[in-house]
């Protein structure tokens, strides 16, 4: 089945210890999404790459930052993880064409700091 | 400032009854409404949608009602069923804008047996 999947599913990293989580997609979207999730508040977009260009939100930290190297792949890295940076992380991929289309999400990482 | 609120945290709901989430927006520019559902430790999955040419959309036990003037949107389940139990979320976005959705806070179900 085509879907998104993002590895690990738990991340867990020292207070200060760069980390990098992955999202694959085999649904050939051309638009990728890294969300941040706090208990059950929603999602907050950090960034999305278009095809190969990159758009970030203007209050997204810079500690995160993200890659693409293909159509498949994308990374979200962060440099130097924070206590507050603990959280659930959403990958989504959508195909923009010519009208509304939904944003299907992976099943995420949850990330702690010790 | 929110643009998508779902002003309930919480619905508790009886297996077999009707459960309606409601969801209020302020940006008048939102042409596609989105609803999802999330389990615990799962990503959020796509449910279903409407856009702002219709008023209703349905699909199976699901509708999914939007009153334009009252820039609100509505999702009816019947009949639920415990399985239904999640947090829904909302979600709007603007035609062209690189379907960025914007997100309300979500409303746990709880349907019970």
């Amino acid at each position: 089945d085509a879907m998104v999947i993002q590895n690990p599913r738990y991340q867990v990293t020292q207070f200060g210890k760069p980390v990098t989580l992955s999202c694959s997609q085999t649904l050939n979207h051309n638009v990728m999404y890294w969300y941040q999730q706090k208990s059950s508040q929603a999602p907050k977009l950090l960034f999305h790459y278009y095809d190969k260009d990159f758009n970030n939100e203007a209050d997204t930290p810079d500690n995160f930052q993200s890659r693409r190297p293909n159509t498949s792949f994308c990374f979200l890295d962060i440099r130097s993880p924070g206590l507050g940076d603990a959280a659930m992380y959403l990958c989504a991929t959508s195909r923009v064409s010519g009208g509304n289309q939904p944003q299907h999400f992976g099943d995420g990482t949850r990330l702690s700091i010790l | 400032d929110q643009q998508v609120k779902q002003n309930s945290p919480s619905l508790s709901v009886q297996e077999g009854r009707i459960s309606i989430l409601n969801c209020d927006y302020t940006n008048s520019m939102f042409d596609y409404f989105l609803w999802y559902k999330k389990y615990p430790a799962e990503g959020p999955t796509f449910l279903i949608s409407i856009s702002s040419i219709k008023d209703k959309n349905e699909d199976g036990r699901f509708t999914v009602f939007l009153n334009k003037s009252a820039k609100h949107l509505s999702l009816h389940i019947v009949p639920s069923q415990p399985g239904d139990s999640a947090v829904y979320f909302c979600a709007a976005m603007t035609y062209n804008a690189g379907n960025m959705l914007t997100f309300g806070g979500g409303t746990r179900l709880m349907v019970k047996p």
